[in-house]
């Protein structure tokens, strides 16, 4: 079982909706990442959090510790949106302490 | 400020050769890590260092060795390729304080 879990796998839209990607993990942590991966292939990183929630720009990611969950949300989504989006945990714990989890990325296509 | 580069961006190798790949950041960051992308799985990590002269392995270490011999660089090499090493490679850095990792552009590797 992975420790980080995103759903959903694939996300189609059309241009101008909400979307919101989830992310559930199952490790103790210091901090969450939500990276972005464009066709091209390059790695961003959107954010870093650890509690409440983080705007920017059009993006919103949310964190709730009790509940080991974390949504990006995309407002009046556009194609240039379209991208791999991954959450990524860093472990709190141990011998793995500050070991980053990677969930297996959410495929975002936006469609004009 | 250039961020994290790579080098090379796509290579081809038969088994059994002998290659290094190079990472190097311009941003004083204590922390530089390689990771390897495959289909349908997450992000997995390599090995990792923590600071010059030092190196630690991670997730999926096994026909890799890795050196950091100046704070801006960090090598990954492979010994003795093989075709289960086709992959993506990814390098990052980040500083022990502000956690925000920055990634490379990563370099495709095929081997044959």
């Amino acid at each position: 079982k992975n420790e980080v879990e995103q759903s959903p796998q694939n996300l189609t839209a059309q241009e101008g909706e909400f979307i919101t990607i989830n992310c559930s993990y199952s490790v103790g942590i210091s901090a969450l990442h939500w990276l972005q991966q464009h066709p091209g292939g390059g790695i961003v990183s959107l954010f870093m959090l650890s509690s409440g929630k983080k705007k920017h720009g059009r993006l919103i990611a949310t964190i709730n510790i009790q509940e080991k969950h974390s949504s990006l949300h995309i407002t009046a989504s556009h194609p240039r949106d379209s991208a791999v989006y991954i959450c990524a945990v860093r472990s709190d714990r141990g011998s793995t302490l500050g070991r980053l989890y990677f969930g297996r990325g959410t495929q975002l296509t936006v469609w004009p | 400020n250039a961020g994290v580069t790579q080098t090379p961006k796509f290579r081809v190798l038969k088994t059994g050769q002998s290659m290094t790949l190079l990472c190097a950041q311009d941003m004083n960051h204590e922390y530089m890590y390689w990771y390897r992308q495959d289909p349908g799985m997450g992000l997995r990590l390599i090995h990792y260092s923590v600071g010059e002269g030092t190196t630690a392995k991670g997730e999926v270490p096994d026909g890799y060795n890795v050196s950091r011999l100046k704070k801006q660089n960090f090598l990954l090499g492979l010994e003795s390729a093989a075709p289960s090493q086709t992959s993506v490679y990814f390098c990052a850095s980040s500083s022990p304080i502000a956690g925000t990792k920055y990634f490379g552009p990563g370099t495709r590797l095929t081997v044959t």
